[in-house]
């Protein structure tokens, strides 16, 4: 099993929409976990931490799963500048050295 | 400075040939990473710098790629006898404390030919 694990889309979705990423991680030593967006050919950003209550970030919502080891995020209201690549990362649980990224997830907002 | 530097933006070398890209972090950042991206594919963890600690070389892919990080601020990561698989953009982060607030540079793209 790959240590994260997503699904790559493409999601295409209208303006306003809802949409909901998922993603697994392996190694159930992992404490910490985000999500990062990354646009073609520019280097990934940090979009938000995920903490085991939940938490929000204006139309972001992130969402943790510990005991089925399971990270979601939703993005409510859809804007065109919201298409790009959302990386799901987690710490390779026992280090507190490097993060583990997902190949992320696609998301393509349009008109 | 403001972030985190790397050079060359985009790096063309002949299958063979030895090339070291740079990496500048932010001012007070302790940690420092190396990961690669290859095209249509995730970042692939190579190095991880903390401190004065002895870095993390866990990732690497083999024993042609090292790196260095001299006084605690820039890093150098050497790639020798090039292939054409290791054709990929190569991307520095560095963070004020472990892998929280990962910063990342704009990236190295290598093309090796």
């Amino acid at each position: 099993r790959k240590e994260v694990e997503q699904d790559p889309g493409p999601f295409n979705v209208p303006e306003g929409a809802t949409v909901a990423f998922n993603c697994t991680y392996s190694n159930s030593a992992s404490q910490s976990f985000f999500w990062y967006r990354q646009d073609c050919r520019k280097e990934p950003k940090l979009l938000m931490s995920v903490y085991s209550s939940g938490n929000e970030d204006g139309r972001f919502t992130a969402q943790l799963n510990r005991a089925s080891q399971y990270i979601s995020l939703l993005i409510r209201d859809s804007k065109l500048s919201d298409s790009a690549t959302y990386l799901c990362v987690v710490n390779r649980g026992g280090s507190q050295g490097n993060l583990i990224f997902g190949k992320g997830t696609k998301l393509s907002v349009k008109p | 400075g403001a972030g985190v530097s790397q050079s060359p933006s985009n790096k063309v070398t002949e299958k063979g040939k030895d090339v070291e890209l740079r990496c500048d972090p932010i001012s007070g950042h302790t940690a420092l990473y190396w990961y690669r991206q290859s095209l249509g594919q995730g970042l692939e963890f190579l190095i991880y710098f903390q401190g004065n600690s002895a870095p993390d070389k866990s990732g690497l892919p083999s024993d042609r790629f090292s790196a260095e990080r001299t006084g605690g601020s820039v890093s150098t990561l050497t790639i020798q006898r090039t292939q054409q698989e290791d054709s990929a953009v190569y991307l520095c982060a560095s963070s004020r404390q472990g892998y929280y607030g990962y910063t990342f540079g704009s990236g190295t793209r290598l093309t090796v030919v």
